[in-house]
Order: structure tokens, then C-alpha cells, then sequence
């Protein structure tokens, strides 16, 4: 079965620095990744998808992410980060399996300061 | 025009009283969900429907029952309320299951009191 491990639950980072937030997948078929953005009270908005073309995928926003099939990775990037980034982040698989769902990791949720 | 909406996006209620919550996409996709999102920000899937059909009921309580009269409706019924079911609910959709990405209605913040 699919899942999604993402670590640390909580990062900082200064504004203009780089922002590496991690996302690591299991499945036991070719995945499809996604990171979604939520912002406080809003729902879920996607920033990329991985669906097996490029394996450097650009999202909105700035942001983008490289799916490494030797280390299960999909870790999300932005060289610069704004304070507009702080928000929660969520990476997610798809049960692509035909059980017709998607698994969310635990959410990241990330802080600017100024 | 919002691709997915649910109303209404808050809901203060007492506890054993019954609810329902509306989910309506535009966005002429097959499959509907509903996730659960708890105090920890954790997402959890509750139901799918594919073409009005239930796929996944994921070991949800019967007191919570989904209905899609249509394609593009899913609506949530919730009966005797209780204090563990105040949580976020979010109305999904998407094409092709899996394949493509899901939209996500703004959510409802239920609060059992």
C-alpha cells in the first residue's frame, strides 16, 4: 500500500533563504506525487504534480520538486522563500491502484521570519 | 466560479443533533471524496464515489452517510453528533482518479458543543 512520510512538522527559515521541505513516498507501483499548499482556513491548493514525465516538476509560486526514484523522494524547493510562503504543505500519493484515494502526509508547516 | 464548493463552511451544533453538509463541482469530474482533516492538520480519507457509485468507505462510523444524487453533487450526512466528529471536512474531486490531481472545496469547520 502507498504512503507518504514527511519530515519534520515544523520549519523555519528566514525570508530570502531556501526552502527544502521533505517528502518521502512508498508505493508498490509507479506513484503520482502531488504538494499541496493550505493556507489558515482555506482549503487544499495544488502547487506540482510528479505523473511520470519529468522528474523535475514546477509548481506554482516559485516552488519545485525533483522525484528521485533511488531514494523515494519528491522533496519540495524554493531558492528564495517570501513571507507569503507560511503556510501548511502537504505531500501526497496517489492509490493509483484503483482504490480510488489520495494519502497525505502529515503536513509541514512552514515559517518565515522576517 | 469556485470549481468546488461546500456549504456551509461553518457549523456550530450541539451534540446528538444531525447534520448535513453540501458539496457541489463544476468541474465535470467522475470522482467526489470526502477527507477529514483533524486538529493535527491530519487528512484522512472518508468516502469516494466514482460516477455516483461509493468506492472507498474507510472504516467511518455509520452515523456518517454520504450521498451523490448526481455526478457533480456529494453531500455528507452526520446523525447523532458527537464531540470527536468537530474536525474540518473537505470536499474533493478530480478526473481520472489518481492520475490527475484533486480540487479541494474550502472546507466546513464542524464544532460540536
Amino acid at each position: 500500500a502507498q504512503s507518504v512520510t514527511q519530515l519534520g512538522s515544523h520549519v523555519s527559515v528566514s525570508e530570502g533563504a531556501l526552502v527544502l521541505l521533505r517528502c518521502n513516498y512508498s508505493s508498490s507501483v509507479p506513484p503520482y506525487l502531488f504538494w499541496y499548499v493550505q493556507y489558515p482556513n482555506q482549503g487544499l491548493q495544488l502547487l506540482l504534480k510528479y505523473t511520470s514525465a519529468a522528474t523535475l516538476v514546477k509548481g506554482i509560486n516559485g516552488f519545485e520538486a525533483e522525484f528521485k526514484k533511488s531514494e523515494t523522494s519528491f522533496h519540495l524547493t524554493k531558492p528564495s522563500a517570501h513571507m507569503s510562503d507560511a503556510a501548511e504543505y502537504f505531500c501526497a500519493v496517489s492509490d493509483n491502484s484503483g482504490t480510488y484515494k489520495y494519502i497525505f502526509g502529515t503536513g509541514t508547516r512552514l515559517k518565515v521570519l522576517a | 466560479d469556485t470549481a468546488v464548493s461546500q456549504t456551509p463552511k461553518y457549523l456550530v451544533t450541539q451534540m446528538g443533533n444531525d447534520k448535513s453538509i453540501k458539496c457541489e463541482q463544476n468541474l465535470g469530474h467522475d470522482t467526489m471524496y470526502w477527507y477529514k482533516q483533524d486538529s493535527k492538520k491530519f487528512l484522512k480519507i472518508m468516502f469516494s464515489y466514482n460516477n455516483k457509485e461509493l468506492i472507498i468507505n474507510e472504516t467511518v462510523p455509520n452515523r456518517f452517510s454520504p450521498k451523490s444524487p448526481d455526478k457533480a453533487h456529494l453531500n455528507l450526512h452526520i446523525n447523532s453528533l458527537e464531540l470527536g466528529d468537530s474536525a474540518v471536512y473537505f470536499c474533493a474531486s478530480s478526473h481520472q482518479q489518481g492520475y490527475t490531481e484533486a480540487f479541494f472545496g474550502q472546507g466546513t469547520r464542524l464544532t460540536v458543543v
